[in-house]
């Protein structure tokens, strides 16, 4: 099975601090995305990714960016983190047959 | 329209019940969808895929309507582990590979 993995289950971050959401996946996947999910909103995809170095933004990519150096390798950072980015991120890889998603990052901005 | 858009729910339900989820989409070309289950606080996790007119697995069916752009997922004799939110997928703006996720409708199943 693919197995996407996220570096951190729950962070604690303040208000404009830099953060790092890491994301590796281990089936050579092309494709991987970021998404955030809130109560009544859903999943809202952030950026996503088709090659190494290769990134397009999503639907709601302001005051994130992204790293891909490698292709197992899929980092979200928040410049400079605010409240308003307390959430829980999902990483996702995907394959013909959908996505697998990471077990998620629940990040608090304080 | 919007892309995508499902009942929200929630629904409760007796075990044993059946029960169904509804789903509308917007992108008349897409060819394929998905239901994914997620569990409170867990990741979404893939239940079942859609390519044709429909698809069954044990209890569940999934049925696709593309003159109405209409799908479905039909829940049978329902257990308590079917408690979750259920989340239709689409393709998102006609890509291959970006998908556009409902908001979920919430399942509870009672004993």
């Amino acid at each position: 099975d693919v197995k996407v993995t996220q570096s951190s289950r729950y962070l604690v971050k303040r208000t404009g601090e830099k953060v790092f959401l890491e994301c590796v996946q281990d089936m050579d996947h092309e494709n991987m995305f970021w998404y955030r999910q809130d109560p009544g909103l859903g999943l809202r995809l952030i950026y996503f990714s088709y090659d190494v170095k290769m990134k397009e933004k999503g639907d709601i990519p302001e005051g994130y960016s992204v790293s891909r150096e490698k292709k197992e390798r899929f980092s979200l950072i928040l410049e400079s983190a605010s409240t308003n980015q307390t959430s829980m991120y999902l990483c996702a890889s995907s394959e013909p047959r959908g996505y697998t998603f990471g077990s998620g990052t629940r990040l608090t901005v304080v | 329209r919007k892309e995508v858009e499902q009942d929200p729910g929630p629904f409760n339900v007796p075990e044993g019940a059946t029960v169904a989820f509804n789903c509308t989409y917007s992108n008349s070309a897409s060819q394929s969808f998905f239901w994914y289950r997620q569990d409170c606080r867990k990741e979404p996790k893939l239940l079942m895929s859609v390519y044709s007119s429909g698809n069954e697995d044990g209890r569940f069916t999934a049925q696709l309507n593309r003159a109405s752009q209409y799908i479905s997922l039909l829940i049978r004799d329902s257990k308590l582990s079917d408690s979750a939110t259920y989340l239709c997928v689409v393709p998102s703006g006609g890509s291959n590979y970006k998908l556009t996720f409902g908001k979920g409708t919430l399942l509870t199943v009672n004993p």
